[in-house]
Parts: structure tokens; C-alpha cells; sequence
């Protein structure tokens, strides 16, 4: 099963540690999104990226950073800076333009602990 | 600024009986409307958009632009259809497309 993965499917860190949750996609999608999913909070966007070498913030980008070297890779690193990281965090992509569906990958739990 | 509101967080409905889940935005632009949709242990997947006025899986939703609403509707619920349901709106920011979700809907058919 192709499209969007994302690992590790659970995650556990110490306070003060930095993370990296990884997303790779195989559809080719120039634009590249993480979002935060909380209960009762829907998803907020942490970064976006529409083509390699370019992101931006998103919402809530404090704590956080990517990069995007690769098309298909639009890895996400969770810093230390961060006060509440416990969350699920969701990777998604699509093509540029307007009407195009995102596709979502199916999540990593983060816990700090 | 850009905002999705979904008033109920959790819709409970008997099977058959019809089902809405509320959706209202704001947005100074012409907006794009979405409903995702996350069954349990699945991924957000799109249920349908507001462009293609298509009905899916039984679900329809209407853009009211005066009411600024976009909800969701079907006549007669099925326990299938229990799940999380989120509406997005797609606005532009600085040439970027960006999706802004809602809180989400919990949706529970009982049988």
C-alpha cells in the first residue's frame, strides 16, 4: 500500500529531548503539510511546504521545524522548545492548486514523558 | 480571518433516522469547502467537497453563502456511518493553499 506513510507509529520522549517524525510520500505531490490533531481542537497546521526546498509556518510552528530536501520527504522535528508535544501528529499531501484533496498518512502518537 | 466552526462535538442518531452535522466559516474570499471523514483506526480520507455537488455514500452538503453554512446532510443514517467528521475550509494565503479544520464532529449510529 503506497501513498503517504509515516513512522514511527508511536513515539516516546524524555522532556528536553528533540524528535523527528518522518513522512514520505509516492504521488508525486509537490505540497507536503503536518498538522497537530488534538481532542476537541480539530487538526492545526504546523508547516506546509509546496515545493522542495520552500515551507512556511503554519499555526502553531513555534517548537517546531522541517525541511524539505527531498519531493517525497517532508520530515518533522518536534524540539524540546516545544511545551506540549504530547499529540498525534499528521502528515498529508497533495497537488498544487485549488480543489485538489489533501491525503492524509496515518499518524504518529508522540508522548513526552 | 479564516475559521471553521462545528458546534456539536459529538452527534448521536438512531439508525434510519436522518442525520446534519453542522458547519458554519468565515471567510472574506470565495471559499472551498470540504468534509473529511476518519472511520475508526483509518486515516482522514475526503468525503466530498463543496465544488463537485456530488452525493457520497449518501452524504450531501450545500454551500449557503448567505448563512455562510456548509453542512452535512443524509436522509437515513446507517451504523456504517459512524465516525469522525471534520469540515475544512481552503483559503489563500499569500499564494499558499492552506486547509483550516473545524473542531470535529463525533458521529454515533445506534442501532
Amino acid at each position: 500500500d503506497g501513498g503517504i506513510t509515516q513512522s514511527p507509529k508511536y513515539l516516546f520522549r524524555k522532556e528536553g529531548q528533540n524528535v523527528t517524525l518522518s513522512c514520505e510520500q509516492n504521488l508525486n505531490h509537490d505540497a507536503m503539510y503536518w498538522y497537530r490533531q488534538d481532542p476537541g481542537q480539530g487538526l492545526r497546521l504546523i508547516y506546509y511546504s509546496q515545493i522542495v526546498n520552500d515551507f512556511q509556518k503554519g499555526d502553531i510552528a513555534e517548537g517546531y521545524s522541517v525541511s524539505r530536501e527531498k519531493k517525497e520527504s517532508f520530515p518533522l522535528t518536534v524540539t524540546s522548545a516545544q511545551k506540549n508535544p504530547t499529540a498525534f501528529y499528521l502528515c498529508a499531501s497533495s497537488l498544487r492548486g485549488s480543489y485538489n484533496e489533501q491525503f492524509f498518512g496515518p499518524g504518529t502518537r508522540l508522548t513526552v514523558l | 480571518a479564516q475559521r471553521v466552526t462545528q458546534p456539536e462535538k459529538l452527534l448521536s442518531v438512531f439508525k434510519g433516522a436522518p442525520v446534519e452535522l453542522k458547519c458554519n466559516y468565515s471567510y472574506s474570499g470565495s471559499p472551498e469547502l470540504f468534509w473529511y471523514v476518519q472511520y475508526s483506526r483509518q486515516r482522514l480520507q475526503l468525503l466530498l467537497r463543496h465544488i463537485s455537488r456530488e452525493s457520497i455514500k449518501g452524504f450531501t452538503a450545500d454551500l449557503n453563502k448567505g448563512e455562510t453554512s456548509f453542512h452535512l446532510k443524509k436522509p437515513f443514517a446507517q451504523e456504517e456511518d459512524s465516525a469522525m467528521y471534520y469540515c475544512a475550509l481552503r483559503g489563500s494565503i499569500q499564494g499558499a493553499q492552506k486547509l483550516v479544520f473545524g473542531q470535529g464532529t463525533r458521529l454515533t449510529i445506534n442501532p
